[in-house]
């Protein structure tokens, strides 16, 4: 059980272009998503708690325009990266836990690289 | 503020037991957990602690001491393939997972 799915594993876009990454929770309904994003060899920097049916809560530093986190149903949360930069480029991962006790499940990533 | 400390990189024998140690400071303390992460790949869960002791899963363990703020992460019989990262991650309340920046572990024979 607590799978996670995230969509895609990799993509390539060109610089200014806006990319769509996708996470569902497949056995259980997830409230709250996580994104996190992890440069090489750093650890994992929380971006954005996602919550269904409102806005996102953004961390300090990270750009809500840039990058647009819809939670539109208990399954299924989405990132945005909108304008990307090569700077951009990174190990983007969603989560997300069936409750305040239970462990966070995450996604198998996605690799953007921006060119 | 939050700080979650660990080694940032260990070397054992393949066979041998290794004990990754975590120590935090936190406001606030829900539960500690350990993740593993090869290259290129997302975190899986390996084991969480909310209460003081030891909890065993097979080859892996893991122990808490909340007055100390202390966690440590144990492999026995280690493989090749246990060559990764191990995370550790404190939740505070209902705030989202603190991670630590991680222990690179590399197994050799």
């Amino acid at each position: 059980g607590a799978v996670v799915s995230q969509h895609p594993s990799w993509v390539i876009c060109k610089s200014g272009t806006s990319v769509k990454i996708e996470c569902r929770s497949l056995d259980f309904q997830a409230t709250t998503m996580f994104w996190y994003r992890q440069f090489p060899k750093q650890s994992l920097m929380l971006m954005a708690t996602s919550n269904e049916g409102s806005k996102a809560t953004y961390e300090q530093g990270v750009e809500k325009d840039k990058f647009l986190i819809n939670h539109a149903s208990l399954t299924l949360s989405t990132l945005t990266v909108t304008s990307a930069h090569p700077e951009d480029s990174s190990f983007y991962i969603c989560s997300a836990t069936q409750g305040a006790d239970s462990p966070l499940h995450f996604g198998n990533g996605t690799r953007l690289t921006v060119t | 503020g939050q700080n979650i400390d660990q080694p940032t990189e260990m070397t054992a024998t393949e066979g041998a037991i290794v004990q990754i140690n975590c120590t935090y400071q936190t406001s606030g303390f829900n539960g500690l957990f350990w993740y593993q992460q090869h290259a290129g790949e997302a975190p899986t869960f390996l084991s969480y602690n909310v209460l003081d002791g030891l909890e065993e899963k097979g080859r892996f363990s893991s122990f808490l001491s909340r007055s100390k703020g202390y966690s440590y992460l144990l492999l026995k019989e280690l493989q090749m393939k246990d060559s990764a990262s191990y995370l550790c991650a404190v939740r505070t309340g209902n705030t989202p997972l603190v991670f630590g920046k991680g222990t690179r572990l590399s197994v050799i024979a």
